[in-house]
């Protein structure tokens, strides 16, 4: 049982390069997130799907982009970098949206600079 | 909108010392999660409260839920160095809204 695994861990990009984040869970979750850390800034949301074909905007969406064509892979897309796109990606899952079924399990995380 | 503060934002203590970190909603919560970050890594679930003034306790760690369900703490008893990370609430009220974390340092 793997989780939910992220890929890369690293990646250096320069401004103006897309990019695509990879997530996948192998537990069935209906709800799946990502989210950027930044320092001081604690967790934020980026985008959310709470099943297969269902997505949404958090709290920062502004150049990325995400599908969920299935319910194990979440993709988030930078469609062309940006510095204040350093920072650190988590993807999260649950096994649902509603309140009593939505504890987080996080990935690794991937830590991206954009120069 | 609706916040979730989350004080304070560093916390140095001598080991053996104890630890809190608080919690505080602006809006009536249906649960309260807890989780840690360790310095490197990624966020790991530690509790869930859901009753109006629970308490659990997870050997030195115990979580309180505020009777009117907006504020909540974890408090360490006799801080260890593996306790150094990042803890941090999130607060589910349909969404989730999450506290911006305490940074614990402990001196050995």
């Amino acid at each position: 049982n793997a989780g939910v695994t992220q890929t890369p861990k690293f990646q250096v990009l320069k401004t103006g390069q897309s990019m695509t984040l990879q997530c996948a869970q192998d537990m069935n979750h209906e709800y799946m997130s990502w989210y950027r850390q930044d320092p001081g800034m604690g967790l934020r949301l980026i985008h959310y799907s709470v099943g297969a074909g269902i997505t949404d905007q958090g709290e920062v969406p502004n150049g990325y982009n995400v599908s969920r064509s299935t319910t194990e892979d979440f993709p988030l897309r930078l469609l062309s970098a940006a510095p204040s796109q350093t920072s650190v990606y988590f993807c999260a899952s649950s096994y649902s949206y509603n309140s009593g079924a939505n504890v987080l399990t996080f990935g690794a995380g991937s830590r991206l600079t954009v120069l | 909108g609706q916040q979730v503060m989350q004080i304070p934002q560093y916390q140095h203590v001598q080991e053996g010392e104890d630890f809190t970190t608080y919690c505080n909603s602006s809006t009536t919560l249906s649960n309260i999660q807890w989780y840690k970050q360790r310095p490197g890594g990624h966020p790991v679930f530690l509790i869930q409260l859901v009753k109006s003034g629970e308490v659990k306790k997870q050997k030195r760690l115990t979580f309180q839920f505020g009777e009117a369900k907006k504020n909540s703490s974890l408090h360490i008893t006799a801080t260890q160095t593996t306790d150094v990370g990042t803890y941090f609430c999130v607060g589910s009220q349909g969404n989730l809204i999450f506290g911006k974390g305490t940074k614990l340092s402990v001196k050995p």
